[in-house]
């Protein structure tokens, strides 16, 4: 069946630091995929999407590539905020679109 | 516009105890979820709706029952609970974003205990 597999954390960086968060991903066919965040207390947001190869998806200064070669996703951000602190969550859908896979999160710290 | 609301927020109870978790969502969407997260796990979905009046099973359905009697309510019932389903739930809905790709709106999450 399908699966995501990401990058297991806490991931802590200090503020204008470089992120990224690895996410592969074993689908049929060519699924769409996302990126969703949790914030504290919080119930999960879609923060990108791309739904085909080659696809970037971007959002408040993420962005992440479709690579349908290496079956990946990975989330980037250029300068993380301390607002970014949250966990992130790698998905993708089924072939009828209405359905998720979901990674096991990445928590992500970000420190003044 | 509440978008998806869960009832309650926390709740603890005893083994063998029965409870429902009430979902609602206003924006007239088909599709609705229930999933359990636990840590490291991500999420995992226990049930699905494609409609008023439809229920399906989703990867751990065992221990849970749901029901959709109206468009905008989907309730998750626990029987008899156990101290495996300490966990917090999350309810979606969705809408098709394309022809092939739905965005799910997520609700605030029902954190329950099972001692």
């Amino acid at each position: 069946g399908d699966s995501v597999t990401q990058m297991e954390g806490p991931v802590t960086l200090s503020e204008e630091a470089f992120l990224t968060i690895n996410c592969t991903y074993t689908a049929t066919g060519y699924p769409s995929l996302f990126w969703y965040v949790q914030y504290p207390g919080e119930g999960l947001q879609l923060l990108l999407k791309a739904t085909k190869a080659d696809d970037k998806g971007s959002n408040k200064g993420f962005e992440a590539t479709y690579r349908k070669e290496t079956t990946s996703f990975h989330l980037e951000k250029g300068s993380v905020q301390v607002s970014d602190s949250a966990v992130y969550f790698c998905a993708l859908s089924d072939l009828a679109g209405n359905m998720l896979t979901f990674g096991g999160g990445t928590r992500l710290m970000v420190k003044p | 516009n509440a978008g998806v609301t869960q009832t309650p927020k926390f709740r603890v109870l005893k083994t063998g105890q029965s409870m429902t978790l009430l979902c609602a969502q206003d924006m007239n969407h088909e599709y609705m979820y229930w999933y359990r997260q636990d840590p490291g796990m991500g999420l995992r979905l226990i049930h699905y709706s494609v409609g008023e009046g439809t229920t399906a099973k989703g990867e751990v359905p065992d221990g849970y029952n749901v029901s959709r009697l109206k468009k905008q309510n989907f309730l998750l019932g626990l029987e008899s609970a156990a101290p495996s389903q300490t966990s917090v739930y999350f309810c979606a809905s969705s809408y098709p974003m394309d022809r092939f790709t739905y965005e799910q709106y997520f609700g605030p999450g029902t954190r329950l205990t099972v001692t």
